[in-house]
């Protein structure tokens, strides 16, 4: 049963245009929601996270907005930059997560120049 | 140098044969993790270790095994390597004093097991 999906396995958006990546979750337990990039050949790198009492974080041009009726997130970066082509994951916790995050699968970005 | 170091990064091995993954930290992290990453399933967590004498499984434990030696080292083994066990493996680490469940990686180790 995977509790977080991202059903975009890729996506390939303009240099200086908005890319949008998507995430949905199914444990309304859920209160604390991380997004992750990862280039090839490295590990992952935190990126942006948002808690359940937001629907909004803000950081430079990485924003992730979160409606919990939905049990959606998305992360939107404005303006892509070739620099931002990786993998993305995002990830989920709980209460009952005990510091576990739930990943979902990634979605490839790439933006073209 | 890196926080979060892996070796080796890669990896060749044959069916059958024990194989040892080594992870160290200097972030001074009570917790860490092992995951593997395959095409299409994103990260999946192996086992998990909260402190020296806390070792639990996640949720894709079998044909592993782990060994938390000193706070700061997590090894992961297979016991007996099978070809489906190619992947990439990653080391994380996250302290239980943040507010946040935030996990701090390794570089990976590139596995092949032919």
């Amino acid at each position: 049963d995977q509790q977080v999906k991202q059903n975009s396995p890729s996506l390939s958006v303009q240099e200086g245009r908005i890319s949008i990546l998507n995430c949905d979750y199914t444990n309304s337990m859920f209160d604390y929601f991380l997004w992750y990039k990862k280039y090839p050949a490295e590990g992952p790198t935190f990126l942006i996270s948002i808690s359940s009492i937001k629907d909004k974080n803000e950081d430079g041009r990485f924003t992730v907005f979160l409606n919990k009726s939905a049990k959606h997130l998305s992360l939107h970066i404005v303006p892509s930059q070739p620099g931002d082509s990786a993998v993305y994951f995002c990830a989920a916790s709980g209460p009952g997560s005990y510091g576990k995050l739930t990943f979902g699968q990634g979605t490839i970005l790439t933006v073209h120049p | 140098d890196a926080d979060v170091t892996q070796t080796p990064r890669n990896r060749i091995t044959k069916t059958g044969k024990r194989i040892m993954l080594e992870c160290s930290q200097t972030k001074g992290h009570d917790r860490m993790y092992w995951y593997r990453q395959d095409p299409g399933l994103g990260l999946r967590l192996i086992y998990y270790s909260f402190d020296v004498k806390d070792i639990n499984k996640g949720e894709i434990s079998d044909g592993y095994s782990v060994s938390r030696q000193a706070q700061a080292k997590f090894s992961l083994s297979l016991e007996s390597a099978i070809p489906n066990q190619t992947a990439l493996y990653f080391c994380a680490t996250s302290d239980r004093r943040e507010i946040t469940d935030t996990q701090y990686f390794g570089p990976g180790t590139r596995l092949t097991v032919l």
